[in-house]
C-alpha cells in the first residue's frame, strides 16, 4: 500500500464510450501524474500536474483529458478511444515535482478499448 | 537524463542475495539514481535512491562507485515475493519526469 489508489482496477470500454480514471493520494503531495505502459513497452509519462496546475502535457492525443481540482485527486477523462490505447495507466505522486523527491505510484488501471 | 544499461534477466536463488548492477557512465554530477521494480501488472514500487553515498533501507542495499559510473541494488535475502522487474533511472536534476528503460527481469527460484 503505497497511499495511491486508483479507481477503477480494470475497464472495458467501447471506442464510442466516455469513461474517467480516478486517482487519489493520501500522502499530502502537491505533485501527481499520469502514466501509461503499453503492452511490453517501457512507462510513458503523460501528464504532470504540480498545485493542481497542468506543468507537463507530453504530447497526449485529446482524447484523453486530465483533470486534478485539488492536489490529493486526479482524474484521466477518456472519449473516442482506439484499441491501440488499450494499456495499464498508472498514477503517481510526489512531494514536489523535483528530482530529489520519490513518486509513489497506485496500482493501475487496466483499460481495454474494443 | 543519462541514459542506463541494465541485464535484460537474472536469476536468484531463494535465500541468497540479489545482486542488480545498472551502468550508467554518462551521469552527471546532480544526477540521482533510483530503483523501482514492477511486479507483473503492478504499478512500479519505489525501492531506494541515491547521489554519491552508499544507501541502505528496510528494502535493499544502493551500492554507487566512486566514479558514479556504475550502481549495484543488493537484496539481501531474497523470496519469491522479489521476482519482479528491477528499473534503473538516473533522473536529471531539470526534470519531473521519471524515465523508465525495460530493466532487469529478476526470477528468484526455491
Amino acid at each position: 500500500e503505497t497511499g495511491v489508489t486508483q479507481t477503477p482496477r480494470h475497464l472495458v470500454m467501447g471506442m464510442t464510450n466516455k469513461k474517467s480514471l480516478k486517482c487519489e493520494q493520501h500522502l499530502g503531495h502537491n505533485a501527481m501524474y499520469w502514466y501509461k505502459q503499453s503492452a511490453k513497452k517501457p512507462l510513458e509519462l503523460m501528464f504532470v500536474y504540480n498545485f493542481k496546475e497542468q506543468t507537463e502535457n507530453n504530447s497526449v492525443p485529446s482524447r484523453f483529458s486530465p483533470e486534478c481540482p485539488n492536489s490529493s485527486h486526479l482524474f484521466l477523462h477518456l472519449h473516442t478511444l482506439q484499441p491501440e490505447d488499450s494499456a495499464l495507466y498508472l498514477c503517481a505522486s510526489s512531494q514536489t515535482p523535483s528530482y530529489a523527491d520519490t513518486q509513489y505510484f497506485g496500482p493501475g488501471t487496466r483499460l481495454t478499448v474494443l | 537524463d543519462a541514459k542506463t544499461t541494465q541485464p535484460p534477466s537474472m536469476d536468484c536463488a531463494e535465500g541468497r542475495a540479489a545482486n542488480l548492477p545498472c551502468n550508467h557512465s554518462t551521469i552527471s554530477g546532480n544526477e540521482y539514481v533510483y530503483w523501482y521494480r514492477q511486479i507483473h501488472s503492478q504499478g512500479p514500487q519505489y525501492i531506494i535512491h541515491g547521489l554519491k553515498n552508499n544507501e541502505t533501507n528496510e528494502m535493499a542495499s544502493l551500492i554507487i562507485t566512486e566514479d558514479r559510473k556504475s550502481s549495484t541494488l543488493i537484496l539481501p535475502h531474497a523470496t519469491l515475493r522479489d521476482t519482479a522487474v528491477y528499473y534503473c533511472i538516473v533522473r536529471a536534476y531539470n526534470t519531473d519526469k521519471l524515465i523508465f528503460g525495460t530493466g532487469t527481469r529478476l526470477q528468484v527460484f526455491p
